[in-house]
């Protein structure tokens, strides 16, 4: 069946960029919309946006002006990019398909933890 | 302040029928389906309730989920030890264009 599995540095310094890359693995990224939620320690869920393995994405307006999901189909993966990052966005970040027009997220990535920190 | 509203905790001892309320608005629940996940401690979530009513393979059916108007409900029946953990309601907000969580509700069998 299909996994996901996140990577990328669990430490970022203020102001700079997160960068993360979500890799499915069991079937095609193909045809299937891809999201990116977090989490902060002890708090609850946030939607990040998704993509559509075309390119097409949207944003959660929250974070709109500092978000970017890419995708690269040949490598089955989906990227997020967090810019100007602060404290407020230390959480586990989680990838996984998100079914479109009900709108599930199944099956999810295990989640990585991203400390912002100096 | 989440969009959805849950009950922070609920409460329940074994083998009882607990249920977790979801409450939002005409832009969100009112309008599109919704959706339950299921967290247990240090994992990551797990689709337990899509389409309002609908479980996944795999997932027992003393799940079950309801919706009326603005507000949802997940109702576990026969409550067991391994059920303690936090329930999150999702659904796709039309006004926001994106999908809002409620604040989860935390489950503890006494």
């Amino acid at each position: 069946q299909v996994q996901l599995q996140e990577s990328g540095p669990g430490l970022v310094m203020p102001l700079e960029t997160l960068s993360l890359t979500c890799t499915v693995s069991g079937g095609s990224i193909s045809s299937y919309y891809w999201s990116w939620m977090r989490q902060p320690p002890e708090k609850g869920l946030e939607w990040i946006g998704y993509i559509y393995y075309s390119g097409r994405t949207r944003y959660n307006p929250s974070l709109k002006s500092r978000v970017t999901i890419s995708v690269d189909s040949s490598k089955n993966q989906f990227s997020l990019k967090l810019s100007s990052v602060t404290a407020a966005d230390t959480a586990v970040y989680y990838c996984a398909r998100h079914t479109q027009f009900y709108n599930w997220f199944d099956p999810w990535g295990q989640g990585t933890l991203v400390t912002v920190s100096s | 302040q989440s969009v959805l509203t849950q009950p922070p905790s609920a409460s329940g001892t074994p083998g009882q029928r607990v249920t977790i309320s979801c409450s939002g608005s005409s832009s969100n629940i009112g309008s599109n389906s919704v959706n339950w996940y299921q967290q247990l401690p240090g994992t990551a979530p797990k689709l337990l309730i899509y389409s309002n009513n609908q479980r996944p393979s795999g997932v027992p059916d003393r799940f079950s989920g309801s919706k009326s108007g603005t507000s949802a409900s997940l109702a576990i029946s026969g409550l067991q030890s391994e059920n303690e953990a936090d329930y999150y309601c999702a659904a796709w907000d039309d006004s926001l264009n994106g999908v809002v969580f409620g604040g989860g509700t935390k489950l503890t069998v006494l």
